[in-house]
């Protein structure tokens, strides 16, 4: 199975910070990797995919990069709708895996 | 537009069997895959497995001895039935639809309790 180590586990951002999430995968995955907010309680809304097409009516300051093993999520310009948690999802290979999440606050 | 729904007991005996039903709308299931993700209390999202347009299945090794993922297209509902239940099944349960190799629109899940 493909690992998907992401990291930091939490982060605390002020407002108008840049953020940035980072997955690894333990092979090659081909750009197929996706991002996620989940808020609390709602099921998670995807942000990017293909590494870095932005999912439509997602806000502009969400990007995402990468390619071979290593991926990021930058947020430019943390704003407060954006705490929740993020999660990177791997669709390369079977069984699809995903990170283990990245809890973003305000500070 | 493009819906998904989940449907459940809520709360199962452990050792019991979990059935649970997608119901979808805007699309059909005869052209796009269906997965089951599910979520335990405060814990990251597992793959479980995949109803594929053409009617195959695959699964997470992991659940595969418990696992069965079927569907009525003429109801356009995809079934979830895992057996065996224990404590650590409890979690919220997700379809979501397959964009080749990416998952765009998601139930808003529902929480299944394995409890006595």
């Amino acid at each position: 199975d493909i690992q998907m180590t992401q990291s930091p586990p939490s982060l605390s951002a002020s407002l108008g910070e840049t953020v940035s999430i980072e997955c690894r995968a333990s092979e090659d995955i081909y750009s197929n990797l996706a991002w996620y907010q989940q808020k609390s309680g709602k099921s998670p809304q995807l942000l990017i995919y293909y590494a870095s097409s932005l999912q439509d009516g997602v806000p502009s300051r969400f990007s995402g990069s990468g390619s071979g093993t290593q991926y990021s999520l930058k947020i430019s310009g943390m704003q407060p709708e954006d705490e929740g948690v993020y999660y990177c999802l791997q669709g390369s290979k079977y069984p699809l895996t995903f990170g283990s999440g990245t809890k973003l606050e305000i500070k | 537009q493009v819906q998904l729904k989940e449907s459940g007991p809520g709360l199962v005996q452990p050792s019991q069997t979990l059935s649970l039903t997608c119901t979808v709308s805007g699309f059909s299931l005869t052209s796009y895959n269906v997965h089951w993700v599910r979520q335990p209390p405060g814990k990251g999202l597992e793959w479980m497995g995949r109803m594929r347009y053409n009617g195959d299945t695959s699964y997470n090794s992991a659940l595969k001895s418990r696992l069965s993922i079927s569907r009525d297209t003429s109801k356009n509902q995809v079934f979830l039935k895992m057996n065996s239940l224990q404590t650590d099944d409890t979690g919220t349960y997700y379809c979501t639809r397959d964009r080749k190799g990416y998952f765009d629109f998601w139930g808003p899940g529902t929480m299944v309790t394995v409890s006595s």
